[in-house]
């Protein structure tokens, strides 16, 4: 009864590169979330999506970041030309249809150099 | 409006103590209240959650306690054992399934042996 996997939990980025992190949500969840966790802060909401449909997307930067979660294979959160304030943790959470029940995976952390 | 408030930022009881973290919601659109514990290095674990159509609610050790009125809800950690030292996060979100979870700053409990 795998829970929330993410991958890789954790990944090392130069200024201007591309960072790919990647979801599967516990298995029967069709609703997946991606929070962001600053050093020393709380998470805070970036994007929620069901397969093949971004939902909400307030909470996620306006430039260098996307997420997707195709039909086939986890969800992917994108973040395009790192900078050093992109360093966090990025969880994911996955929840049923019916209730708001959120599980969290391990986490991403993410290190910009 | 969309704020939780939480406190204290960090605390510290003897084993055997009881750990009390408050927090406060503004939205009273919520209606969804689950408190996350969080190691180093760690996703955040559901602890506990409670509606607003209970005042109390407890599970083994934790409690959450729930006041409407004030829009304040509480976790008492019963026996407080070393092993309880993590960060606890609250959080407020609609029951609904799709809605993001606005967290609390979190509090860092040590529990001293």
């Amino acid at each position: 009864n795998a829970g929330v996997m993410q991958n890789p939990r954790h990944l090392v980025r130069r200024r201007g590169q591309e960072a790919r992190l990647r979801c599967s949500p516990m298995k029967g969840h069709s609703h997946v979330y991606w929070y962001r966790q600053l050093p020393e802060e709380g998470l805070k909401f970036m994007v929620y999506l069901q397969k093949e449909n971004i939902i909400d997307e307030s909470g996620m930067p306006k430039e260098r970041f996307s997420a997707e979660f195709p039909k086939e294979g986890p969800s992917i959160l994108r973040i395009q030309q790192v900078v050093r304030g992109d360093s966090a943790a990025y969880f994911c959470a996955s929840s049923r249809p019916t209730y708001n029940e959120q599980f969290f995976g391990p986490g991403t952390r993410l290190t910009v150099l | 409006q969309q704020q939780v408030k939480q406190s204290p930022q960090s605390l510290i009881v003897q084993k055997g103590g009881i750990s009390i973290i408050n927090c406060a919601y503004e939205n009273t659109a919520f209606d969804y209240f689950p408190w996350y514990q969080q190691f180093p290095g760690k996703g955040p674990a559901l602890l506990i959650a409670i509606r607003p159509d209970v005042s109390e609610k407890k599970e083994g050790r934790f409690t959450i306690s729930f006041n409407k009125s004030a829009k304040q809800f509480s976790l008492h950690i019963m026996d407080s054992q070393p092993g309880d030292s993590a960060t606890y996060f609250c959080a407020a979100s609609r029951v609904t399934s799709g809605s993001r979870l606005t967290f609390g700053e979190g509090t860092q409990l040590t529990v001293n042996p």
